[in-house]
């Protein structure tokens, strides 16, 4: 069984920050590390989907890195804005099949 | 990206009762997902359903779950007898193997 994990489980910045969190899952078998951001009420936005290792995906002030062989993926946030403030969520796939194991979350809160 | 569009948004239950939750509508694709969140926990898969038949399910997704698309169109997950430990917010997904998986705004069940 896959387990992804994230951290930190929340984060308070202020607008203007710059900020970063993290997702590490099981190296073996991986095949994709999917982001989203996920305001309440709201579906769950694709942000990223990354399968090579050393992969760096932009959107705009956010980012993503991946490093597969040590597991890990970071997501940076540059000069936060309270419109960023939702749950970020990471979650990966392996080559066995295509279901997403999802991480607990980072709930941001940028406070203006 | 088309939406993925659920209904209800939020279904109330009694224990023991059957309950049926949709996407609508969704056409030419031939991926389709459901996870599930329990209020504090991560979001779990339940199952994935390609060219028509189940590809990969979950332990959870037990004989008490049931998917199927009966007018080619709306995706729906069927719970037969619902149980207290259901409750949760079901989220419905489309999307490819590697690809993105785009997800709809969720239906809340709660089950008395």
């Amino acid at each position: 069984i896959l387990n992804v994990e994230q951290s930190p489980q929340s984060l308070h910045v202020q607008e203007g920050d710059s900020t970063n969190f993290t997702c590490s899952f099981p190296s073996s078998n991986f095949y994709a590390l999917h982001w989203y951001r996920w305001e309440t009420a709201k579906s769950p936005e694709a942000l990223f989907v990354m399968t090579l290792n050393g992969d760096e995906k932009k959107k705009g002030r956010i980012s993503a890195t991946l490093n597969t062989k040590e597991g890990y993926s970071y997501l940076y946030i540059k000069g936060s804005q309270p419109e960023d403030s939702a749950t970020y969520l990471c979650a990966s796939s392996t080559n066995a099949g295509n279901m997403l194991t999802f991480g607990g979350g980072t709930r941001l809160m940028v406070k203006p | 990206e088309p939406e993925v569009t659920q209904t209800p948004s939020h279904q109330v239950t009694q224990m023991g009762q059957e309950v049926i939750l949709r996407c609508v509508p969704i056409s030419n694709h031939l991926y389709f997902y459901w996870y599930r969140q329990i209020l504090g926990q991560k979001v779990e898969f339940l199952v994935s359903f390609y060219n028509n038949e189940i590809s990969e399910k979950s332990e959870i997704f037990d004989d008490q779950f049931s998917v199927e698309r009966p007018d080619g169109s709306n995706f729906t997950l069927k719970i037969r007898s619902t149980k207290l430990e259901d409750s949760a917010m079901y989220f419905c997904a489309r999307g490819g193997f590697t690809d993105t998986q785009y997800f709809g705004p969720g239906t809340r069940l709660t089950v008395l």
